[in-house]
């Protein structure tokens, strides 16, 4: 079974500065990652994937995550944050496996990410 | 055009009663989901249809009842209202059932149960 960990309910950071936000999976089998963001009162929008092509994606505002086998790390970091990041961001992992009759997508509790002016 | 659309956005009604939310995407996506969220963000998948045949189907009440007319509209009907069922809920779609697919999500409805 697949799970999915975020360290951190709650980040703030200054604007400007560098922002990470910690995703650690557990997978049997080689999985795919994703980070979603939810701004306020609006459903989740795609940041990036990875799908093992390469262990580093860059996505959409700037974000990139860095896949770490190792680690059963997917970290999500932005060198320099804004004010309209402020948002929910959620970690998922999905995974085909043989013993389920369905594949699904789990997603983390979630980080909400505070930027201070 | 919107990509997933729900209706209603809001949603107050009192305990008891029986509501539908209503989604339709315009993707021509073959995999459809609900999802609920609760106040503490925390994001629950409850059903999948792909190509309208029921595909996941987690453990929610059923009182829940999903209803999918053709690949592109996935309704969810609720009867028996409980405080409980305040939340959320999340329209998904996807390409395609496999893992790697990412979902688009519609703007969420926002069912209050008082």
């Amino acid at each position: 079974a697949q799970s999915v960990t975020q360290l951190g309910s709650h980040v703030s950071v200054s604007e400007g500065a560098l922002v990470l936000l910690r995703c650690n999976y557990s997978s049997s089998v080689p999985p795919y990652l994703f980070w979603y963001v939810q701004y306020p009162n609006q459903g989740l929008q795609l940041l990036l994937k990875y799908t093992s092509a390469a262990t580093l994606v860059k996505g959409i505002n700037g974000f990139e995550a860095e896949f770490k086998k190792s680690e059963t790390s997917f970290h999500l970091t932005k060198p320099s944050a804004h004010m309209s990041d402020a948002a929910e961001y959620f970690c998922a992992v999905s995974a085909s496996s043989p013993k389920t009759s369905y594949d699904k997508v789990i997603f983390g509790p979630g980080t909400s990410l505070s930027v201070i002016p | 055009d919107t990509a997933v659309s729900q209706t209603p956005k809001y949603l107050v009604t009192q305990m008891g009663n029986d509501k539908s939310i209503k989604c339709e995407q315009n993707l021509g996506h073959d995999t459809m989901y609900w999802y609920k969220q609760d106040s503490k963000k925390f994001l629950k998948i409850m059903f999948s249809y792909n190509n309208k045949e029921l595909i996941i189907n987690e453990t929610v009440p059923n009182r829940f009842s999903p209803k999918s007319p053709d690949k592109a509209h996935l309704n969810l009907h609720i009867n028996s209202l409980e405080l409980g069922d305040s939340a959320v809920y999340f329209c998904a779609s996807s390409q395609d059932r496999g893992v790697s697919y990412e979902q688009y999500f519609g703007p969420g409805t926002r069912l209050t149960v008082t």
